[in-house]
């Protein structure tokens, strides 16, 4: 079965320095999704995306936040100068369709941010 | 903001026992799906629901949507030890067409054997 594949597994990074997540959703999805989740806490939407454009994004996806689809294949999540407070697990998904439509979200294994 | 909260926040059974979350939004919802997530894994789609008061069954899980569309549970009869992880149910945020699905709380499901 197709999968969501997530880059790296785990990334440890120092206060102030910029981190990029890599995401490969499933080839034939057309909206891609970022989510986090602080350690046992609940998943937290941060951004959709489709057609080479945000749709939505929330308070939390500020102005250091950025995402890229910078080829055919390709799903990014950029911080630019992270804070202790983005630690957290970080999971990309995408679905097929529009998930209103019945068409679920499927997770990646996500990448663990520790920010020291 | 739209807030989807779930109880109970933690459910600690033994092995054959029942079990149920429930869930609740603040708003009205065109659809609720719910996801399971494994310890240190990722959320996995479990099912949709659509209708009022719809009730849907995978197995020993029955699902079932509010007749207001608030309000949604998960039932699972006879756990077993393939049941423990974090139970989640997830709607579409805000009004209107919206691509953001909003998670609730979860609810942790432990099972002694």
């Amino acid at each position: 079965e197709p999968e969501v594949t997530q880059t790296p597994s785990h990334q440890v990074t120092q206060m102030g320095q910029e981190v990029i997540l890599r995401c490969v959703p499933i080839s034939n999805h057309l909206y891609f999704y970022w989510y986090r989740q602080i350690l046992g806490q609940k998943v937290e939407f941060l951004v959709s995306f489709y057609n080479n454009e945000i749709s939505e994004k929330s308070e939390i996806f500020d102005d250091q936040f950025s995402v890229e689809r910078p080829d055919g294949s390709n799903f990014t999540l950029k911080i630019r100068s992270t804070k202790l407070e983005d630690s957290a697990m970080y999971f990309c998904a995408s679905s097929e369709a529009w998930f209103s439509y019945n068409s679920p979200l499927h997770f990646g294994n996500g990448t663990r941010l520790t920010v020291t | 903001g739209q807030q989807v909260m779930q109880i109970p926040q933690y459910q600690h059974v033994q092995e054959g026992e029942d079990f149920t979350t429930y869930c609740n939004s603040s708003t009205t919802l065109s659809n609720i799906q719910w996801y399971k997530q494994r310890p240190g894994g990722h959320p996995v789609f479990l099912i949709q629901l659509v209708k009022s008061g719809e009730v849907k069954k995978q197995k020993r899980l029955t699902f079932q949507f509010g007749e207001a569309k608030k309000n949604s549970s998960l039932h699972i009869t006879a756990t077993q030890t393939t049941d423990v992880g974090t139970y989640f149910c997830a709607g579409p945020g805000g009004g209107g067409a919206t691509n953001k699905l909003i998670f609730g709380t979860g609810t942790l499901l432990a099972v002694q054997p």
